[in-house]
């Protein structure tokens, strides 16, 4: 699976969009982009996931740059609630057996 | 509502001794995991099952024991073997081998008496 690259950590105002960015400069093409996040102390929580086009659902938006090397997670409308660490994961979809490769993630701090 | 039930939230184990983590979920998913994070760190896999009966050791399997009896169950033993078992532990599901996303319970975080 393709290693990725993310700040250790970002600040954002309540209210305000947060941009957390992934670099992933190997990726394949056959290889998803996932981001999940762990509020302390409890599991991680699935947020997004996507291969070429742009994704979104009602937790965030995820941008994938053409050249697929990097991306982004936008949190459109930050809440206190959303302090967590975000892990940015790109790994193949839908073979072998789905493991997760999580790194250090970016830690994500909401402030009022 | 469907999900993953870890119990219990908060185990010690004394020096020398067995200890059993369960997970339990209902979302009739086949693929169940195992995975230990230390402080600061990402995840790293200790055993997968693919299927009822079956069980695959990750990268981390040594000093660890798992069973799978049931769909809905996947205990983890840390036996006396494994020296730093002082971690948070997560369970996580997916629907089948190879499928993303994955479901994660919420740990359970076991220390060293």
């Amino acid at each position: 699976d393709a290693k990725t690259t993310q700040p250790p950590s970002m600040d954002c105002a309540e209210g305000r969009a947060a941009n957390l960015p992934c670099n992933h400069s190997t990726i394949s093409g056959n290889e998803y982009v996932y981001w999940y996040r762990q509020i302390h102390s409890q599991g991680p929580q699935y947020i997004i996931h996507g291969l070429k086009n742009n994704e979104t659902n009602e937790m965030a938006s995820l941008i994938i740059t053409e050249d697929r090397k990097s991306s982004t997670l936008i949190l459109p409308h930050a809440t206190l609630r959303d302090t967590a660490v975000y892990y940015c994961i790109v790994r193949v979809g839908g073979s072998g057996y789905s493991t997760l490769t999580f790194g250090k993630g970016t830690m994500l701090l909401v402030s009022p | 509502d469907g999900g993953i039930t870890q119990s219990p939230k908060y185990l010690f184990r004394k020096e020398g001794q067995n200890v059993t983590l369960s997970c339990e979920q209902n979302l009739n998913h086949d693929a169940m995991y195992w995975y230990r994070q230390d402080p600061g760190q990402g995840l790293r896999l200790i055993y997968y099952s693919q299927i009822v009966n079956d069980f695959q050791k990750g990268d981390i399997a040594e000093g660890y024991s798992v069973s799978r009896e049931k769909k809905e169950s996947f205990p983890l033993t840390v036996t006396s073997a494994q020296k730093n078992p002082t971690a948070f532990y997560l369970c996580a599901s997916s629907i089948t081998r190879g499928t993303q996303p994955q479901h994660f319970g919420d740990g359970t975080r076991l220390s060293i008496l």
